[in-house]
């Protein structure tokens, strides 16, 4: 059972939004550490999407964004491509646990 | 181009040991932290250890305390995790990560290797 908690499936058509939460408590998110999206498509490595939890990398589309509400964060994705079909994770620092903690992913599909 | 090569995966019967490495190009390896991340086989990711850029602060998660240790040659460019004492639970494949800062806490992590498999049973 992971630290950070996300639904373990979503999915939307071609050029809709969806969004991917992810739910943490008092000692990771609530805290105020900061929290990060990697996407992973198939078999290949994660990348970072968001960092800080609202910043984009150089080269990530503007489709892609962050936010930050409390204990809990959200990925937001427009303008659903079917490139976009891959796992999402959040992650953050979790302070009772001295480490970086992941939510359990995300599957996207798109229909 | 910033890039992470990770080496020494394998098969090891459980109770063995084996020692994953990671050699770093494309970037200054000791302005940064350095990370082991974790995916069981169609699971999720899990941070294993972190070690701070001159190996002053290092992090491990609870499940393989006292089992594996991080370290690196900043010399080399080159990250280590030496597994010991290996269990069925440890198989994944382990990912490479240059952390975000110099300190290990805080971090995110990009980029990532390619990743090695590390498979553990008789």
């Amino acid at each position: 059972q992971s630290v950070l908690t996300q639904p373990p499936s979503v999915s939307g058509a071609p050029g809709q939004r969806v969004t991917i939460s992810c739910t943490g408590s008092s000692s990771n998110i609530g805290a105020g550490y900061e929290v990060q999206w990697y996407q992973q498509l198939p078999g290949t490595a994660p990348k970072v999407l968001i960092y800080g939890n609202s910043n984009r990398p150089s080269g990530v589309p503007d489709r892609f964004s962050g936010s930050k509400s409390g204990t809990s964060a959200s990925l937001a994705i427009t303008g659903l491509q079917a490139e976009d079909e891959a796992d999402y994770y959040c992650q953050s620092y979790d302070s009772s646990l001295s480490g970086s903690v992941f939510g359990g992913g995300t599957k996207l599909t798109v229909l | 181009e910033v890039q992470l090569v990770e080496s020494g995966g394998g098969l090891a019967q459980p109770g063995r040991s084996l020692r994953l490495s990671c050699v770093a190009s494309g970037f200054i390896f000791d302005d940064h932290a350095m990370h082991w991340v974790r995916q069981a086989p169609g699971k999720g990711l899990e941070w294993v250890s972190g070690i701070s850029w001159n190996s002053g602060n290092i992090g491990y998660v609870d499940s393989v305390k006292g089992r594996f240790t991080i370290s690196r040659d900043n010399a080399k460019n080159s990250l280590y995790l030496q597994m010991n004492s290996l269990r069925p639970e440890d198989t994944a494949f382990y990912y490479c990560a240059r952390g975000s800062l110099a300190a290990v806490q805080f971090n995110w992590f990009d980029p990532w290797g390619q990743g090695i498999l590390v498979t553990v049973s008789s």
